[in-house]
Order: C-alpha cells, then structure tokens, then sequence
C-alpha cells in the first residue's frame, strides 16, 4: 500500500545550522507530497507541498523538492533557528478525493 | 478569514462513555476530514466528509462514527470509550480544487480515557 518514510528523530541542531530531514515513499499512482509543521500544543500546518515531479516547494525559507525518480521528498533549510523547533511531518495524497498519509515525524530541538 | 475550529480543546471522560467532537471548517470548505494522532501510531485517517456523505473511511472499528450538517460541520462520535482512544482527534477541510488538495487543520481536540 501507500506510505511516507521519514527519517527518525529525534533531531538536535544549533541555531545556523544545516537542516535535512529525509523523506520518501511508496505510492501506487501519481501523488501530491507535503510537509506539515506541528508546533507544542498545537495542530498541523502546512509548510510547504509540490503536485508533480521536479516541483519544488518553498516556504519560510524552507524547501523540497518532488524527486520522482528516488521517490523521494527531503526537506532542508540552511540556517534554522530557535523558533524551527517542532515535529515536521512529511506526507501524500494520491488525487484530490484521497486521504493524507503521514509519515511517523520527525522532533526538531535548535539550541540557542 | 477563521480557521478551522475544533470543541472542545480538552476533555476527559471514564472507559465506557461516549464523546462527540465538533468541527468548523473554514467557510466554503466542503469536505471535511478526521485523523487521529497517538504518540504509538502517529497519524491516522479515520474517515473523510463530502456534501454531508462519507466518502472515505480508515481502518477504525464502528465504535468511531461521524456526520456532516448541510453547513459543512462535522462531528465524530466515540462510543464506549477505551483506553486505547486517548488521543488528539484533528479535523481538517478542504477546498477541492483540480489538482492538489490542500488540507487546513485545526487545533485539535485532546481526549484522555481514565
């Protein structure tokens, strides 16, 4: 069946640092892919998402792009910051009447 | 323009009652989606909302129930509550639009069962 894998956490960087979190899937058709952001206490937010291959999407300077070929949708940002930490969630729907899949997340503590 | 609204925020209830949970979507959002969030399992589909039919269901036993109002607002019902079903319930809508559907969630609704 469909499914997201991403990398385990949890992950400890220092502020500036280099951020990726690894994600990839399994899919039967031609899925979206997404990114959500789970702050402490809080719902989901959609950080960032691409529909086709080579898409790449953006967003508070964070980015992935749609790989199809090592099916595969990192997220990376080059200098996090405190305010980043949270549970990252990578995701995909196949069409637009189907059901977000989520991979398990992945926990992001930046030190000061 | 509001958001998704979820209510309550928090509630406790004893093994063996039942919950509803409610949901707003955003307004003009018609479909409406639950999941069910748990530190073991993660997150989890339990069923989708379209012009007040269910349209998609999860892998979830029939003690998990829902509906949608013509207003496009949902509820999700529990029936006697396990252990098991202390989570945070999220709800989600959507715009349904050609290509990617984009899901707005809302803050969630946090059930412990003592």
């Amino acid at each position: 069946g469909d499914s997201v894998t991403q990398m385990e956490g949890p992950v400890t960087l220092s502020e500036e640092a280099f951020l990726t979190i690894n994600c990839t899937y399994t899919a039967t058709g031609y899925p979206s892919l997404f990114w959500y952001v789970q702050y402490p206490g809080e719902g989901l937010q959609l950080l960032l998402k691409a529909t086709k291959a080579d898409d790449k999407g953006s967003n508070k300077g964070f980015e992935a792009t749609y790989r199809k070929e090592t099916t595969s949708f990192h997220l990376e940002k080059g200098s996090v910051q405190v305010s980043d930490s949270a549970v990252y969630f990578c995701a995909l729907i196949i069409g637009s009447q189907g059901n977000l899949i989520f991979g398990k997340g992945t926990k992001l503590s930046v030190k000061p | 323009k509001a958001g998704v609204t979820q209510t309550p925020r928090y509630l406790i209830k004893t093994r063996g009652q039942q919950v509803t949970l409610s949901c707003s979507p955003i307004s003009g959002h018609r479909s409406v989606s639950w999941y069910q969030q748990t530190p073991g399992q993660g997150l989890q589909f339990l069923f989708e909302y379209f012009s007040e039919t269910q349209r998609n269901k999860g892998n979830f036993p029939g003690r998990f129930s829902g509906r949608q109002f013509s207003n496009s607002r949902s509820e999700m019902n529990v029936s006697t509550l396990e252990l098991g079903d202390s989570a945070l319930y999220l709800c989600a809508s959507s715009l349904e639009v050609s290509g990617a559907n984009v899901l707005t969630f809302g803050a969630g609704s946090r059930l412990t069962v003592l």
